[in-house]
């Protein structure tokens, strides 16, 4: 089915492992991002990409590395994960070729780091 | 840089009733989008509304509207006729013109009482 999916759904880890969230979208959206979702924050931009192997920075980076070889995919990836990167992830896309493109989000990937 | 404020962190609304979510947002640009997301507790997250702020009228969709006062940067939610399926966390949302990245507040939790 076309449409944003997220792999794994979730994930438990152990502090100092590497982890990466797969996200996989199918309408060649050019615009790909990366959200936590956190208790009292809301959701906060990690990284984007506005199109194959073009990546920037959001409001949390730190701790997270990007990659985008491909259009469609987009994965996250925590060199070394800390307890405090137990969140929601969500990744989301859209076209961009506009401003008043909508942002279609993934169903999201919840991980905890013991 | 730009801020959302959600100032509910909770509301509750009997069935069938109308309810107002309210959101203010601080920016110095002339020219932005506003949007309302709903998540469920499924955690999808799904566009509800969006607002072009060069537009005077407020948008519409089905039950939900929005009252967009740009003088006073505020983007209040009116769901009207209140659903059980209308229970969600709702998250009010900014993007600018000059980038793709969205801001989003920190959300209001809705409960609907039968």
């Amino acid at each position: 089915d076309a449409g944003i999916t997220q792999s794994p759904r979730y994930k438990i880890t152990e502090t100092g492992r590497q982890v990466t969230l797969m996200c996989h979208q199918t309408w060649s959206h050019s615009y790909m991002f990366w959200y936590r979702q956190d208790l009292g924050h809301g959701l906060r931009l990690i990284y984007y990409s506005a199109a194959a192997d073009i990546t920037d920075k959001g409001e949390v980076p730190d701790g997270y590395v990007v990659s985008r070889s491909k259009t469609e995919n987009f994965p996250l990836t925590l060199e070394s994960a800390t307890r405090s990167q137990t969140s929601v992830y969500f990744c989301a896309s859209n076209f961009g070729t506009t401003r008043s493109d909508t942002q279609y989000f993934g169903p999201g990937t919840r991980l905890t780091v013991l | 840089a730009q801020t959302v404020t959600q100032s509910q962190p909770e509301m509750s609304v009997q069935e069938a009733e109308t309810v107002t979510l309210s959101c203010t947002y601080d920016t110095s640009e002339s020219d932005y989008y506003l949007f309302w997301y709903k998540q469920p507790p499924s955690r999808q997250m799904i566009l509800v509304i969006r607002q072009e702020a060069y537009k005077q009228q407020n948008a519409t969709e089905n039950r939900f509207s929005v009252n967009f006062q740009k003088a006073a940067k505020s983007f209040s939610l009116k769901i009207s006729d209140s659903q059980l399926g209308d229970a969600a966390m709702y998250f009010c949302a900014y993007r600018s013109f000059r980038d793709d990245k969205i801001i989003f507040g920190k959300g209001t939790r809705l409960h609907i009482l039968p």
